[in-house]
């Protein structure tokens, strides 16, 4: 089975300053990892998203992910935070069966990242 | 290429009501999932269509059907409205091939109030 931990639920940074988003995941498969973004009554937005090429993919607006096997971490960064980043981050794991996915996609709890001026 | 899109944008029903949510799929996609985004919590997976059938379900009741079109615009259906329905329901559309579906991206979603 495959699950995400999102291990801040509130991030709160000044704008210009960098912003870390933490995500753990769990998988018997080779995982595909996302985060989406999701602004104030929208609907969710694909910022990036690995699927076992290089491990540290980049995003659009800036973001990017380092996938680190190791660690089972797959947490999302930007090196100066601006006042449109802030909204609601999830942490995403698509399940896998080997040979394929089921085209479920698992949601962590998510992380709000407010970004003060 | 045009984006997911859905209707209505919101709704109010009362308990015990049925509702009928649309998705039309991004250009190009083969494959609707929906989700519930109950207030404050990540989505969770309802059911995925692909030819017109359901291809994978989550944990939700019978009371949840769905439909895909030829066209593979998608209807989600619910019955029986209980005050927990009440939610943010999003779409995803994708591009299924093999044993695999590709990236999804979502719709802005429809919000459903129970009362």
């Amino acid at each position: 089975a495959q699950s995400v931990t999102q291990l801040d639920s509130h991030v709160s940074v000044s704008e210009g300053t960098p912003v870390l988003l933490r995500c753990n995941y769990s998988s018997s498969y080779s995982p595909s990892l996302f985060w989406y973004v999701q602004h104030p009554n929208k609907g969710l937005q694909l910022l990036l998203k690995y699927t076992s090429a290089a491990t540290l993919v980049k995003g659009i607006n800036g973001f990017e992910a380092e996938f680190k096997k190791s660690e089972t971490s797959f947490h999302l960064t930007k090196p100066s935070a601006h006042m449109s980043d802030a909204a609601e981050y999830f942490c995403v794991v698509s399940a896998s069966l080997g040979s394929g996915n089921t085209g479920k996609l698992i949601f962590g709890q998510g992380t709000t990242l407010q970004v003060k001026p | 290429e045009t984006g997911v899109t859905q209707s209505p944008t919101h709704l109010i029903k009362t308990r015990g009501q049925q509702v009928t949510l649309r998705c039309s799929s991004q250009s190009g996609h083969n494959t609707v999932s929906w989700y519930q985004q109950a207030l404050g919590q990540g989505p969770q997976f309802i059911f995925q269509y692909y030819r017109e059938e359901e291809n994978g379900r989550g944990n939700f009741p019978p009371r949840f059907s769905g439909l895909q079109f030829p066209n593979y615009s998608s209807e989600l259906n619910v019955n029986a409205l209980e005050l927990d329905d009440s939610a943010l329901y999003l779409c995803a559309s994708s591009s299924k091939r093999g044993g695999y579906t590709d990236t999804q991206y979502f719709g802005p979603g429809t919000r459903l109030t129970v009362l």
